[in-house]
């Protein structure tokens, strides 16, 4: 599975769009990229994936560069709440396995 | 279920002694996975069961660990002779397998392993 390069914090103003960029440039063409997020002291929860299109649900969008090197997770509205480490993950989809989690992304909202 | 259930959520237990740590997945998911998180640490993988097929284990940090999966549901994570260095939270998550789809992974709250 290919390697992701995330910055290693962040910080956000609450109410405004969280942007967390993910470099993935080894990235293969049946690599899909997820993105989970883990509050503390809590499991990681799922957020979204995707292959080349951008990709939109309840919790969050998900940018792919042309070329899928990189992309991006946003969360547009951010809270205290989504204060927590976001991991970026690429993996073939479909054929089971293990996801290898990195450091991540310490995103921390602030008032 | 409605969501992975570990059990229990805390466990404090002597150097050297053996525990068990038990994983009850979503109903039908026929993927589960172990990691364990020390603290302040990243997500450690550790074995992963797929339908019927042999698990991979290729995380396991010694033969000291063990798992299994009986009936394709439950699973029961064995530390044997357990040392400090195993103090950790153990997290367990299932999937399901469906041809053509591509599912997240579900994660449950995690038990404490405290070795004194």
């Amino acid at each position: 599975d290919a390697k992701t390069t995330q910055p290693p914090s962040m910080d956000c103003a609450e109410g405004r769009a969280a942007n967390l960029p993910c470099n993935h440039s080894t990235i293969s063409g049946n690599e899909y990229v997820y993105w989970y997020r883990q509050i503390h002291s809590q499991g990681p929860q799922y957020i979204i994936h995707g292959l080349k299109n951008n990709e939109t649900n309840e919790m969050a969008s998900l940018i792919i560069t042309e070329d899928r090197k990189s992309s991006t997770l946003i969360l547009p509205h951010a809270t205290l709440r989504d204060t927590a480490v976001y991991y970026c993950i690429v993996r073939v989809a479909n054929q089971g396995g293990k996801l290898i989690f990195g450091q991540g992304t310490e995103l921390s909202v602030k008032p | 279920g409605a969501g992975v259930s570990q059990s229990p959520s805390n466990k404090v237990t002597e150097k050297g002694k053996d525990v068990e740590l038990r994983c009850d997945p979503i109903s039908g998911h026929t993927a589960l996975y172990w990691y364990r998180q020390s603290l302040g640490q990243g997500l450690e993988f550790l074995i992963y069961f797929q339908g019927n097929s042999a698990p991979d284990k290729s995380g396991l940090p010694s033969d000291r660990f063990s798992a299994e999966r009986t009936g394709g549901s439950v699973s029961t994570l064995t530390i044997q002779r357990t040392q400090q260095e195993d103090s950790a939270v153990y997290l367990c998550a299932s999937s399901p397998r469906v041809r053509g789809a591509n599912y997240g992974y579900t994660f449950g709250s995690g038990t404490r392993l405290t070795v004194v």
